[in-house]
């Protein structure tokens, strides 16, 4: 099973409300990931946890929150975002380790309106 | 700096009428190339892997393959369900340590029944 869910399909929010994005796979991944899609653009990499740590942060806004909880749940937390945060939130796992090159594995996505 | 690039952009084929897309790439350390397909409002589905020039992978209409400078993916007898965004991204070794995946921009396949 090659299987990636996130939650919810669809978000409408604010500029002034919480919300939170879930993720979760149980292929025993130990890595993680955030990506942010804007239209017909690739994937932009946002975060990185590896073995439940963050190991990358690409400069991305305080306003956006990761956090993970356990080895097979990924959360992020967005407060305050701006309508050009709007996009398409995809969560990816793979296989952990620097020498190697591991395909990722991909979920269906967030679709983010903020208003 | 770490440069991958498809092309063309976008490419509209007749059922049946097999072609190819490409994802030419500069980089150093070349530690693996990923093509990827994605539907519309979904997240990319995984292909393939290609880890060395030389190195061939097929599934179904589908056939990649790598050389130094760049990968191919052939599309053979393409089928309307085969319409979508194709994706390739590289990864790659600096100063010894796997960096994260670099995308192309894509090629936007559309087949016509």
């Amino acid at each position: 099973d090659t299987e990636v869910t996130q939650t919810p399909k669809h978000l409408v929010m604010g500029m002034t409300n919480k919300k939170s994005l879930k993720c979760e796979q149980h292929m025993g991944h130990r890595a993680m990931y955030w990506y942010k899609q804007k239209a017909k653009k690739p994937p932009e990499l946002m975060f990185v946890y590896s073995y439940e740590k963050l190991s990358i942060n690409e400069s991305v806004p305080s306003r956006f929150s990761p956090e993970c909880p356990n080895s097979s749940l990924l959360n992020l937390h967005l407060h305050a975002l701006q309508p050009e945060d709007s996009a398409l939130y995809l969560c990816a796992s793979s296989q952990a380790g620097q020498g190697f090159s591991y395909e990722q594995y991909f979920g269906p996505g967030t679709r983010l309106t903020v208003t | 700096e770490d440069q991958v690039t498809q092309s063309p952009e976008a490419l509209r084929l007749q059922e049946g009428e097999s072609s190819s897309l490409n994802c030419s790439y500069t980089v150093s350390g070349l530690r693996g190339l990923f093509w990827y397909r994605q539907d519309p409002g979904k997240g990319p589905e995984f292909l393939f892997t290609l880890y060395s020039a030389g190195e061939e992978k097929e599934k179904e209409r589908l056939k990649a393959t790598l050389t130094k400078k760049e990968s191919f993916l052939h599309i053979t007898a393409p089928k309307p369900e085969d319409s979508a965004t194709y994706l390739c991204a590289v990864r790659v070794i600096s100063s010894g340590s796997a960096r994260q995946l670099t995308f192309g921009s894509g090629t936007q396949l559309t087949v016509l029944p």
